[in-house]
């Protein structure tokens, strides 16, 4: 059984640029959310999207969005990057609440 | 605010028992809590869960006390393979986990 996919696992964007990150959860899963990990504050969440909709929402400002499709894949965009944007994030997914929640191996953003 | 508190750090010896507590003492009655580790800032890996009972699989134990304000995570024969951070963390049921600081085990020969 695959695991949680994360792409591109490695990127390097210029402040001021969007990006758009991509994750397909395990199959059978219909719960995605995302975390970022900075050396500074640690893992944070972002936010969850269960069906298509998002549940859950951390404390992160606009320019971060994110969306579910159909398939329960999902992607998240960051617009306006900005250097303390430079974090690990890492995509997790589980069948519902209270289920097993395994994560991808992240992807590295870097913005220069 | 994190809601769970780790100490920063720990050693353990190879093949002892590894001991890793955790306090989340404002945890709420639909609060799992899960232990998860992190090596060279790869993926966290998930390694048990609970909400009330003791949990065993074939990587941990996890207790956790009646009045569920604490847990203890037991690595029951540490190699050097099990070194890395540690956190425990909490899960409302929306799968939004909340991540302290975690704690960093030293397995040493």
């Amino acid at each position: 059984k695959a695991g949680v996919t994360q792409t591109p696992r490695y990127l390097i964007k210029t402040r001021g640029q969007q990006v758009t990150l991509s994750c397909s959860p395990i199959s059978g899963h219909r719960s995605v959310s995302w975390y970022q990990q900075t050396p500074g504050q640690g893992l944070q969440f972002l936010f969850e999207y269960f069906s298509e909709t998002q549940r859950n929402k951390g404390n992160f400002p606009g320019r971060f969005s994110g969306r579910q499709f159909s398939n329960s894949r999902s992607e998240m965009n960051v617009s306006t990057l900005e250097l303390g944007d430079s974090a690990l994030y890492l995509c997790a997914s589980s069948w519902d609440g209270g289920n097993t929640i395994y994560f991808g191996e992240g992807s590295w953003l870097t913005v220069v | 605010d994190a809601k769970t508190t780790q100490p920063p750090s720990m050693d353990c010896a190879e093949g002892r028992a590894a001991n890793l507590p955790c306090n989340h003492s404002t945890i709420s009655g639909n609060e799992y809590v899960y232990w998860y580790r992190q090596i060279h800032s790869q993926g966290p890996q998930y390694i048990i869960h609970g909400l009330k009972n003791n949990e065993t699989n074939e990587m941990a134990s996890l207790i956790i006390t009646e009045d569920r304000k604490s847990s203890t995570l037991i690595l029951p024969h540490a190699t050097l393979r099990d070194t890395a951070v540690y956190y425990c963390t909490l899960n409302n049921a929306g799968n939004m986990l909340t991540f302290g600081g975690g704690t960093r085990l030293m397995v040493k020969p």
